[in-house]
């Protein structure tokens, strides 16, 4: 399989409890993304890496989020304490920085593939 | 700050009936726009890049074209398949944080 996975497809918790997402990117892509999205919206960025850096993170993130991408490959996403209003589906991203092959994953110059995201319940 | 506004919110449409839909952004320097397809509960699947004003890209039923303050995705005739959220992002020049509109939800009735 080519594609971005993410591990859990879903997952329920009850409020001040930590939870950690796994995002698996294409292996060629060094560019890797978190987005958050609630319904009704468009994704809403949360961070990026390229390779291990993290390079950006939104203002509005709170530090209860962390996101790490220790050998530049995965990269997993953290929320401590979490809370209702964390509920939401969280998407992942992965793209690379230099032109490829035309077409299919990983193809091209900077465009994002997705995963199937994880979709958060707080309880 | 970076903004990306996409209308109409909704668009019903029946099957052969062409319409536009519309992203226009403010961004300090333009690195890309983008189109995605998302269906429910799934991710966003890429569609088109556009980088410079004036650029086109076509793929089947779709056609992205850009100017300096918008870009429009033209759906020719389409069919109760194309029926989805098309959302549009823009990366400014410098970085690559990707913001997004709220995006198009097209329904196509056949």
């Amino acid at each position: 399989d080519t594609g971005v996975s993410q591990d859990p497809r879903h997952k329920i918790t009850k409020r001040g409890q930590n939870v950690t997402f796994r995002c698996d990117p294409i292996s060629e892509h060094n560019r890797l993304y978190w987005y958050r999205q609630t319904l009704g919206q468009g994704p809403e960025f949360l961070t990026y890496f390229q390779n291990e850096a993290q390079l950006e993170k939104s203002r509005l993130l709170s530090d209860r989020f962390s996101a790490e991408r220790p050998k530049g490959s995965f990269s997993t996403l953290e929320i401590q304490r979490t809370e209702q209003g964390d509920s939401a589906m969280y998407l992942c991203a992965s793209s690379q920085s230099t032109k490829g092959l035309a077409g299919g994953p990983g193809g091209g110059y900077n465009e994002q593939f997705f995963g199937p995201g994880t979709r958060l319940t707080v309880l | 700050e970076d903004q990306v506004t996409q209308s109409p919110e909704a668009l019903r449409l029946q099957e052969g009936e062409s319409s536009s839909l519309n992203c226009s952004y403010t961004v300090s320097g333009l690195r890309g726009l983008f189109w995605y397809r998302q269906d429910p509960g799934k991710g966003p699947e890429f569609l088109f890049t556009l980088y410079s004003a004036g650029e086109e890209k076509e793929k089947e039923r779709l056609k992205a074209t850009l100017t300096k303050k918008e870009s429009f995705l033209h759906i020719t005739a389409p069919k109760p398949e194309d029926s989805a959220t098309y959302l549009c992002a823009v990366q400014e020049a410098g970085g690559f944080k990707t913001i997004f509109g709220a995006g198009t939800r097209l329904f196509v009735k056949a």
